[in-house]
């Protein structure tokens, strides 16, 4: 079964530090990758995604994500964190299949809060 | 983007009762999932509900605690039965994105609290 860890429960940072929340899978196959963001109040929402290709992957807002396969890890990264990044950032996985869709699997989520 | 829509936002319910929950999509779809996020826990697949067939529930998971009706290509219910305290949780739907099956989009979420 796949499995997600995520290694940060709660991070704090000041406004324009620099962010990585890491992100660890368990999955001999081959699967897509996902950062979801959820802004309190607000929906989960795509943040960006892996499927195949270049393992930088760039989503909204300034975030990037590294696809490290040796290392079953998806970090994500934003440079410079501004105050409107506060937020639970949640890893998601599923199986990279051609017959349709997968369920995800989430890992525990990280909360992210920027202080000014 | 797929436009989802969840009834109820929120509920406060008593301990033995039910509530169902109404989750209704823009387009036509043909599977849907059904996620339990629990306070301060992530979010947990409950089942895979696809148009026209029984619901596909997750290990720990029942349909006798958890029924799902899929009457359409646009609309599901999950209901939550004979709740307990242990059942508070937010209760999502997603659906995969057209011609991308590998994303998802989420429902706003019912936030259920079980007194």
């Amino acid at each position: 079964a796949q499995s997600v860890s995520q290694h940060n429960h709660h991070v704090i940072l000041s406004e324009a530090a620099s962010l990585e929340l890491g992100c660890n899978y368990s999955y001999g196959g081959t699967v897509n990758l996902f950062w979801y963001v959820q802004y309190p109040g607000q929906h989960l929402q795509l943040l960006l995604k892996y499927f195949s290709g270049d393992p930088l992957v760039k989503g909204i807002k300034g975030f990037e994500a590294e696809f490290i396969k040796s290392k079953f890890s998806f970090n994500l990264r934003k440079p410079s964190v501004q105050w409107s990044d506060t937020a639970e950032y949640f890893c998601a996985v599923n199986k990279n299949i051609n017959s349709g869709n997968t369920p995800l699997v989430f890992g525990k989520g990280t909360r992210l809060s920027v202080i000014a | 983007s797929a436009v989802i829509s969840q009834k109820p936002s929120r509920d406060i319910c008593q301990r033995g009762t039910s509530l169902t929950i109404q989750c209704q999509v823009d387009s036509q779809v043909t599977m849907m999932f059904w996620y339990r996020q629990q306070p301060g826990q992530s979010l947990t697949l409950i089942a895979t509900a696809n148009q026209g067939s029984e619901a596909t529930y997750e290990s720990g998971f029942v349909i006798d605690k958890f029924p799902i009706s899929r009457p359409n290509l646009t609309f599901s219910t999950l209901t939550v039965s004979n709740m307990s305290p242990e059942d508070s949780s937010i209760y999502l739907c997603s659906v995969p994105r057209r011609g991308l099956y590998n994303e998802q989009f989420f429902g706003p979420g019912t936030r259920l609290t079980v007194l």
